[in-house]
């Protein structure tokens, strides 16, 4: 089955600085990469995802890129802002089903 | 409109004991989840229903979780005789189609605390 490895567990990150989270995964049929974020007490919320045929794609402050030779595909957040902070879990799966298999998640705190 | 449901939020209960989890997913959404979130931890994935097909049980951790949706509506995860590992909290989404990938909705969680 899928196995997805993400990285790194926590982030601290000053505020309006730039935060990288990489996820790699072993399952070459995947082929759609969500990211997901929770607020504490919240169920997880997508907040951006990919598809194996694009390479990059971008949402405001946000973007993530995929390498599907690597097996690896990352999370870029810009101007990082202090609402900002949460649990960030990146997630893979194949097409043509829908079992998520998701990354072990980031603690991101940005500091005011 | 209304999101994914679950109840209760907590519920703590002595070890030995079964205890029922609802979800009530988005009307209209053929597909639900169960996942896992212990202390720390990623999302575990428990089991998974897609409209009349047989679910996916494969990420049940033991004969002791058992999971219903009844109508292909509501569902109901049980998990009987349980163990103070059991303490979690237990996730459920929904989304819209079974037949490519579509984003997953969550619900808030239930909070599970065996004591």
């Amino acid at each position: 089955g899928e196995n997805v490895e993400q990285h790194p567990s926590t982030l601290s990150v000053q505020e309006g600085d730039s935060a990288v989270i990489k996820c790699t995964y072993s399952d070459s049929a995947s082929n759609y990469f969500p990211w997901y974020k929770q607020e504490l007490g919240k169920g997880p919320q997508l907040i951006i995802d990919i598809r194996s045929n694009v390479g990059e794609k971008k949402d405001q402050r946000i973007a993530v890129t995929l390498n599907k030779t690597a097996k690896h595909f990352s999370l870029h957040i810009t101007e990082t802002q202090p609402e900002d902070s949460a649990v960030y879990f990146c997630a893979a799966t194949s097409g043509g089903y829908q079992k998520v298999t998701f990354g072990i998640g980031t603690k991101l705190q940005v500091i005011p | 409109g209304a999101g994914v449901s679950q109840s209760p939020s907590n519920k703590v209960t002595e070890k030995g004991k079964d205890v029922e989890l609802r979800c009530d997913p988005i009307s209209g959404h053929t597909a639900l989840y169960w996942y896992r979130q212990s202390l720390g931890q990623g999302l575990e994935f428990l089991i998974y229903f897609q409209g009349n097909s047989a679910p996916d049980k494969s990420g049940l951790p033991s004969d002791r979780f058992s999971a219903e949706r009844t109508g292909g509506s509501v569902s109901t995860l049980t998990i009987q005789r349980t163990q103070q590992e059991d303490s979690a909290v237990y996730l459920c989404a929904s989304s819209s189609s079974g037949g490519s990938v579509y984003e997953q909705y969550f619900g808030p969680g239930t909070r599970l605390t065996v004591t």
